[in-house]
């Protein structure tokens, strides 16, 4: 069984860099066909996609935060990380890391993404 | 990026109910859309994906339908369980991005 764990301070200051970190068991982030996401919920609100990394080490990013945004992958640990650089109390939220799977369509030859396993969420508070 | 707008924001409906949710993109994505369900404090769950393929485990209960720009997320008898917040999300190109979500309650 997939599963991820998010992990990092809860609390970081304005003008500082957010850091979390996304453990993953059951599964190699190197063996491929996945992609690894991160997505954010500010309290109350929907869901905002901030980027995602492919076992090769390619990176997409939203492009509201590609400025402030590293993501890179430790594949000996079995983990990927969020960096999120000069923070203010908009980045207060929880942060979620996901695992895209692939879905193949026999029928339409098409190939489907779906965020199929999440971890719990890790809420991270920016303020002095 | 492609804007996703999801209708109603909110539902109050009692168990046992038909339960149709609406998500219309910006643009065509084709049948690129996911659906997810999410109760409080709980990440968000894969229920459907490809616009109307169930996800593996997932209650038939749930169904999906639409191409282009107009999908909907169907629950046929709505269960105790089902009371949560629901998001539509295209994958059809990045940055992914996600309707304002449904919420649905118990009236």
């Amino acid at each position: 069984q997939v599963q991820l764990q998010e992990s990092g301070p809860g609390l970081v200051k304005p003008s500082q860099t957010l850091s979390l970190t996304c453990t993953v068991s059951g599964g190699s982030i190197s063996s491929g066909s996945y992609y690894l996401n991160w997505i954010r919920q500010p309290a109350g609100k929907g869901l905002e996609w901030i980027g995602r990394i492919y076992a090769s080490g390619i990176t997409n990013y939203n492009p509201s935060l590609k400025s402030r945004v590293t993501i890179s992958a430790d594949t000996s640990n079995n983990q990927f990380s969020l960096k999120l650089s000069s923070v203010t109390a908009a980045d207060t939220a929880v942060y979620y890391c996901a695992r895209e799977a692939a879905f193949f369509d026999f029928w339409s030859g098409n190939q489907y993404y779906g965020l199929d396993y999440w971890g719990q969420g890790s809420l991270v508070t920016v303020s002095s | 990026d492609v804007q996703m707008t999801q209708s109603p924001s909110s539902l109050s409906t009692s168990v046992g109910d038909r339960v149709t949710i609406t998500c219309r993109a910006s643009q065509s994505i084709s049948n690129y859309l996911n659906w997810y369900q999410q109760k409080p404090g709980k990440a968000p769950k894969l229920l459907i994906y490809a616009a109307s393929s169930l996800q593996s485990g997932v209650s038939s209960r749930f169904s999906g339908s639409g191409s282009g720009t107009d999908f909907t997320l169907t629950i046929s008898s709505l269960q105790p369980e089902d009371f949560a917040t629901y998001y539509c999300q295209q994958s059809y190109s990045t940055p992914y991005t996600f309707g304002l979500g449904t919420k649905v309650e118990i009236k």
